[in-house]
């Protein structure tokens, strides 16, 4: 158990819906990543957060967002959803937020979206 | 459980045998290099990580090699088991970069047999 809490595991919906994606790191954790997870891509950073604000931005669509909230859990927001969305969604937290290669991320077990 | 990737290259090994997993990376000016291992149904857990100024380091039955050279690493793992039995990611992040702005590669499935 790495100690980092994704919910929903599983979820169904249509394209064009909008989905929200939480994420409860590590305890004493400050940084958040969400890492999105496809059978033809692989997996891709997508944001993260630290101590409440955004740190870095990879490859994520204008139509997701992410916010971390005062107690440092973390949403990703899908809008508008298409059938490419598909994949494993991974949060992971670290104590480390600094730019720079250090430190390990502990990864959730992932909210597995499939849009019909 | 959950499919990570349906052509990944597989490494299919003897239970007690040594395993070598190969990687390529891609950015010349990475500096930091990371083996995460997937079991089905799960999240990466990390393995072990070097940096660029070190060539070889050793952990608890893993060891991993960094050529710069060629842009190579490889992860090998001495007397492998069945629950060592997963995809396994290489990941490299360059200095300046985010820590979790991984770039991972496409993984390598390995197969342990009884």
């Amino acid at each position: 158990d790495s100690g980092v809490t994704q919910t929903p595991k599983h979820l169904i919906t249509a394209t064009g819906q909008r989905v929200t994606l939480r994420c409860s790191p590590r305890s004493g954790d400050l940084s958040v990543y969400w890492y999105q997870q496809s059978l033809d891509q692989g997996l891709q950073f997508l944001i993260q957060y630290y101590n409440g604000e955004e740190r870095a931005k990879g490859n994520i669509l204008e139509r997701f967002s992410a916010q971390q909230f005062p107690d440092l859990h973390s949403e990703l927001n899908l809008s508008s959803l298409e059938l490419g969305d598909s994949a494993l969604y991974f949060c992971a937290s670290s104590s480390q937020g600094t730019s720079g290669s250090t430190g390990e991320l502990f990864f959730g077990e992932g909210s597995r979206l499939t849009v019909l | 459980g959950e499919s990570v990737g349906l052509h990944l290259p597989t490494l299919s090994v003897q239970e007690g045998d040594n395993s070598i997993i190969n990687c390529a990376y891609s950015n010349s000016a990475s500096d930091y290099f990371i083996w995460y291992k997937q079991e089905s149904g799960k999240g990466p857990q990390f393995i072990i990580d070097i940096r660029s100024n070190m060539d070889k380091r050793q952990g608890q039955r893993v060891t991993v090699l960094l050529n710069k050279t060629v842009k190579h690493l490889s992860l090998q793992i001495a007397a492998t088991q069945p629950g060592d039995s997963a995809v396994y990611f290489c990941a490299e992040n360059y200095y300046g970069g985010s820590q979790g702005n991984l770039i991972f590669g496409k993984g390598t499935k390995l197969s342990v047999k009884p």
